[in-house]
């Protein structure tokens, strides 16, 4: 699976959009993109995943340049309770692949929401 | 629908015994996955079960093991426990291994004195 590097922290104001950038420049074809979000104490949540197009859900936009080498995690208005580590993750996105379940964390970046 | 499903919460052993987890996945998930979190390691990947068969294995020593019963239900055992197991263990299921989304328990917090 390809490597991701996230920064380590960030910041934002409450109600504003929080940009959480995410670079992985060796991705291969056939590998999605994947955000997941962990909130002290709990186990991560699913948020949003992508192959190359746009994607957006209830909860956020995710954005995939047209290289596919970096994407960005939209929240568009951020609140308090967004507060929480968000992992980037690449990963092959079929059960053809042998990565299966496995999903590889990296350090992801700590989001603080502030009033 | 309930959730993935972990038991204990909270788990305090001594050096050198053994524990079992177990993780109950969302009803009609068949794939279960267990992930060790430490804050110096942060989140591994240990093992996915699919139909009762161990399909991936992170790179764990052979004290840790799992297994996966015909209702789905998923329990892990670490034998010999050290200091150093002391961590959260979490447990996420999916459908099927290589579908997209993994629902994560909430996950065991295992204390090694």
């Amino acid at each position: 699976d390809a490597k991701t590097t996230q920064p380590t922290s960030m910041d934002c104001a409450e109600g504003r959009a929080a940009n959480l950038p995410c670079n992985h420049s060796t991705i291969s074809g056939n590998e999605y993109v994947y955000w997941y979000r962990q909130i002290h104490s709990q186990g991560p949540q699913y948020i949003i995943h992508g192959l190359k197009n746009n994607e957006t859900n209830e909860m956020a936009s995710l954005i995939i340049t047209e290289d596919r080498k970096s994407s960005t995690l939209i929240l568009p208005h951020a609140t308090l309770r967004d507060t929480a580590v968000y992992y980037c993750i690449v990963r092959v996105g079929d059960a053809g692949g042998t990565s299966y379940g496995k999903l590889t964390f990296g350090q992801g970046t700590i989001l603080t929401v502030h009033p | 629908k309930a959730g993935v499903t972990q038991t204990p919460r909270y788990l305090i052993k001594t050096r050198g015994q053994q524990v079992t987890l177990s993780c109950s996945p969302i009803s009609g998930h068949r794939s279960v996955s267990w992930y060790q979190q430490t804050p110096g390691q942060g989140l591994q990947f240990l093992f996915e079960y699919f139909s009762e068969t161990q399909r991936n294995k992170g790179n764990f020593p052979g004290r840790f093991s799992g297994r996966q019963f015909s209702n789905s239900r998923s329990e892990m055992n670490v034998s010999t426990l050290e200091l150093g197991d002391s961590a959260l263990y979490l447990c996420a299921s999916s459908l099927a291994p290589g579908i997209h989304g993994y629902t994560f328990g909430s996950g065991t917090r295992l204390t090694v004195v």
